[in-house]
């Protein structure tokens, strides 16, 4: 069964300050890993890609892979109002197809 | 840069109807997909391409048919619609069927009642 399980939120935290997103999945076969935006209303969009352990930083977004505990996170430092949004992890699947499996997302809300 | 271009953006159906969305991506993408979003459910896979002269079902093909029409454009279409297909359907393209690494359309709202 591919799963991919993210806490629906709303997380809320304050301007400035660091926020934390997670999200797991089922099969630690798994080698690619990407974190969508979607505001409101919106399409989703890819905001960072990651294929190793360790962190990959981007700006002001830093990702997070732990394969042996099939954990990724993004973490935004610095969380403005505008990163106001759901997001959405999505991670390919070994063994077919490899087309991403997305995670119902986590609204994020930035308040000033 | 037009980048994934979906057609109409919203849509108002009677249980019964048929109609067809259009997708179409400038971007030489070899893979193309549709999915529906629900509230609560996320990103669901409908029907996915992985080239041209391919397709393959998704995660809830039911109800749907698809049309990959040439490597620019793929089609979806609801022969029957029902009301349990009220959703958002999005159109993506990705450069290669094994990446994630995915281009959304603006989506199309659709309505059955």
């Amino acid at each position: 069964q591919k799963e991919v399980e993210q806490n629906s939120g709303p997380l809320s935290v304050p301007e400035g300050a660091i926020a934390s997103l997670n999200c797991t999945y089922s099969d630690r076969g798994s080698q690619s890993f990407f974190w969508y935006r979607q505001y409101s209303g919106k399409s989703p969009e890819l905001i960072m890609s990651i294929y190793s352990n360790g962190d990959k930083e981007d700006g002001r977004f830093t990702a997070q892979l732990n394969k042996a505990s099939q954990y990724v996170s993004l973490l935004i430092r610095d969380s403005q109002p505008s990163d106001s949004a759901t997001y959405l992890c999505a991670v390919n699947f070994p063994g077919g197809s490899y087309i991403p499996t997305f995670g119902r997302g986590t609204s994020l809300i930035v308040h000033p | 840069n037009a980048g994934v271009t979906q057609t109409p953006k919203f849509q108002v159906l009677k249980t019964g109807q048929s109609m067809t969305l259009q997708c179409a991506q400038d971007m030489n993408h070899n893979s193309m997909y549709w999915y529906r979003q629900d509230p609560g459910m996320g990103l669901r896979l409908i029907y996915y391409s992985a080239s041209e002269g391919t397709t393959d079902k998704g995660e809830v093909p039911n109800g749907y048919n698809v049309s990959r029409l040439n490597k620019r454009e793929f089609s979806l279409r609801l022969e029957s619609a029902a009301p349990s297909q009220t959703s958002v359907y999005f159109c993506a393209s990705s450069e290669a069927g094994d990446t994630g690494e995915l281009f959304f359309g603006e989506g199309s709202r659709l309505t059955v009642l």
